[in-house]
């Protein structure tokens, strides 16, 4: 069974800094892996998404993610976040062998823009 | 608006009565998911369902609740004799399936408290 684990719960950072938010997953499977969006009082949304090809995915808002197979990792980078990116990001993982997608989710992060 | 409905978008109940949530998926997705996320949690799969036909229910669902999807467009979810720990955001979503995988569209979610 696939399990996601998100490192930080809470990430604060400045206006126009650069942020990371770490994701691992585990799996014994191929795999496809996801981050979505949960904006306040909004459905959660998909922000980027790696099936195959590139390990350097770009999603909407300017947010990129680099799938590391060794490091079974899937890390999430903005040059230069803005006020609007304040949400809870969740990375998620399904099992590229089933016939359906069976989303599995990390417990998120929550990304607090200080202006 | 033609995204993933859900009603009623607030449910508050007294611990042992039955309450029932409904979803509206987007109308060509033939895939329908419930989830449920607790505060501080990711969404955590509960059913899912393909056209009429639910083809799997995690261990999280409990013999109190239930799920259909008689003629495979809108989606039930019934708790009956709620308790305390049922207090959650029940989220719906649904898909077009492996052509674009893993791609989940949302709802806004059912909240449900249980006093």
């Amino acid at each position: 069974a696939q399990s996601v684990t998100q490192l930080d719960s809470q990430v604060p950072v400045f206006e126009e800094a650069p942020v990371e938010l770490r994701c691992n997953y585990s799996s014994s499977v191929s795999v496809y892996l996801f981050w979505y969006v949960q904006y306040p009082n909004q459905g959660l949304q998909l922000l980027l998404k790696y099936l195959s090809g590139s390990t350097l995915v770009k999603g909407i808002n300017g947010f990129e993610a680099e799938f590391n197979k060794s490091q079974t990792s899937f890390h999430l980078r903005k040059p230069s976040v803005h006020i609007s990116d304040t949400a809870e990001y969740f990375c998620a993982v399904s099992d590229q062998g089933t016939s359906y997608d069976k989303v599995i989710f990390g417990p998120g992060t929550s990304l607090s823009v200080i202006p | 608006d033609t995204g993933v409905s859900q009603d009623p978008r607030h449910k508050i109940t007294k611990r042992g009565q039955n309450v029932t949530f409904r979803c509206d998926p987007i109308s060509e997705h033939n895939r329908l998911y419930w989830y449920r996320q607790t505060l501080g949690q990711g969404p955590e799969f509960l059913t899912y369902f393909q056209n009429e036909a639910q083809l799997e229910k995690s261990r999280l669902l409990s013999d109190r609740f239930s799920a259909e999807r008689p003629k495979g467009s809108f989606s039930t979810l019934e708790i009956q004799r709620t308790e305390q720990g049922d207090s959650a955001m029940y989220l719906c979503a649904s898909s077009l399936g492996r052509m674009v995988a893993g791609e989940l569209f949302f709802g806004e979610g059912s909240r449900l408290t249980v006093l």
